[in-house]
């Protein structure tokens, strides 16, 4: 069975930083793209980062590039979401997601809540 | 970004009667390899999404076969031939094919 199981959601002030990972079993990790969504409070779904398999091919939404860095570490089957300068509109819960195929996604975590607020 | 419009947002349905859901793209999702990457997933009440259609029409296996997808270009339907109560939720529809990928608003369904 396919899991996916983020941790790392916290309140933290504006400007600072934290770390999402999301640990994945249940499937060959190493084969597929994997990425974050998140969904803001009262807000529909926004997709914040994509990566390759490899790394070698990486995207982000633009309200967040040069803020937060996807990676991931396929000998632990685990994906990373470094997120720095944290603003209050990146508040939401972030799901991490699992790629189905040419421009699918198929499984997705519970999600993890990041507030920021002062 | 590619803009979906999901119609109606609310969807008040009757057990045992059909229900569609509309999504309408600001652009065409029609790849250069021909195929058009527009999914379908519902979201239960407390639970993760969960896919039911992918490629605008291919169902997702355990799926049942009351969800149907169809559409073409820019315009898209996901239908339930009859409603069960299991179906409540939000459906929502999503492009893979211009990044970055975007999501449909959500339509709810309740009985």
């Amino acid at each position: 069975e396919v899991q996916l199981v983020e941790s790392g959601g916290d309140l933290v002030q504006p400007g600072g930083s934290l770390i999402l990972s999301c640990a994945a079993s249940g499937f060959t990790f190493s084969i597929y793209w994997m990425s974050w969504v998140r969904r803001a409070p009262g807000r529909g779904l926004e997709w914040v980062a994509i990566t390759s398999q490899d790394e070698s091919e990486k995207h982000y939404v633009d309200s967040v590039k040069g803020r937060f860095i996807i990676s991931r570490d396929n000998a632990k089957s685990s994906l990373y979401l470094q997120m720095n300068t944290l603003r209050a509109e990146d508040t939401a819960v972030y799901y991490c997601v699992k790629a189905g195929g040419i421009g699918s996604v198929d499984y997705w975590g519970h999600g993890t809540l990041v507030t920021v607020s002062s | 970004d590619v803009v979906l419009t999901q119609s109606p947002l609310s969807l008040p349905v009757t057990l045992g009667q059909p229900a569609s859901i509309s999504c309408r793209s600001s652009q065409s999702l029609v790849d250069n390899d021909g195929n058009t990457y527009l999914n379908w997933f519902q979201q239960r009440p407390g639970q993760s999404p969960r896919r039911l259609i992918y490629e605008v029409s291919k169902r997702d296996s355990g799926v049942p076969d009351r969800f149907s997808g169809s559409g073409s270009g820019t315009d898209f339907t996901l239908k339930i031939s009859r409603v069960e109560a299991e179906d409540v939720g939000v459906y929502f529809c999503m492009q893979g094919i211009h990044w970055p990928w975007t999501f449909g608003q959500g339509s709810k369904v309740e009985i």
